[in-house]
């Protein structure tokens, strides 16, 4: 089946680490994106991807990274500089710039 | 700055209660409009894709329409399986700095009761 794969579902990080959220897309999508989203709140973009080896920042980058080595994947990592890591990652693809994105399943994450 | 606005923040209808969901956005030239229907703890599911003023898309109990300023989602006769929370998405044209973006307003909490 054709989708977008996100994992883990669940992810705890101690403070002070790095941590890499993992995303797949089997739709042969040029576009991926990654979103934020706090408890009662929509979702804010961290960083997308138009293409391979190429990203922008989203309106809340800082603390996070990405790579876009291969077209299915698009991993995020969340830095010990992120001061409040804690909350609901997703990962969503798109065919184009004027298409419907979809998304994965999301990826939760708590700093203990 | 695109800008995406949803209203109201919660809704509670009584299953039958038809009702409409708002939302208002600011674009430096429209790509899409789109709709979203995402469950507590799970990815949104892509709903609807409008693209011009006056354009209506339709699915089961859902009706969503466009004009230059504004969506509305019109809910007809809900039941308590439409409970979710409702998103809206826009994409700005070509040429512009948050081209390729896809901005997000905050949602409405649909609850429906039986």
């Amino acid at each position: 089946d054709g989708g977008i794969t996100q994992s883990p579902k669940y992810l705890f990080r101690k403070e002070g680490q790095n941590v890499t959220l993992s995303c797949e897309q089997n739709l042969n999508h040029d576009a991926m994106y990654w979103y934020r989203q706090d408890p009662g709140q929509g979702l804010r973009l961290i960083y997308y991807s138009q293409i391979v080896n190429d990203f922008q920042k989203g309106d809340i980058a800082e603390g996070y990274s990405v790579s876009r080595e291969k077209k299915e994947s698009f991993p995020l990592t969340v830095t010990s500089a992120q001061k409040n890591p804690t909350a609901f990652y997703l990962c969503a693809s798109s065919e184009g710039w004027s298409t419907e994105a979809f998304f994965g399943q999301g990826t939760r994450l708590t700093v203990v | 700055e695109d800008q995406v606005t949803q209203s109201p923040e919660a809704l509670r209808l009584q299953e039958g209660e038809s009702s409409s969901l708002n939302c208002s956005y600011t674009v430096s030239g429209l790509r899409g409009l789109f709709w979203y229907r995402q469950d507590p703890g799970k990815g949104p599911e892509f709903l609807f894709t409008l693209y011009s003023a006056g354009e209506e898309k339709e699915k089961e109990r859902l009706k969503a329409t466009l004009t230059k300023k504004e969506s509305f989602l019109h809910i007809t006769a809900p039941k308590p399986e439409d409970s979710a929370t409702y998103l809206c998405a826009v994409r700005a044209t070509a040429g512009g700095t948050s081209y390729g973006k896809l901005t997000f307003g905050q949602g409405t909490i649909l609850t429906v009761h039986p």
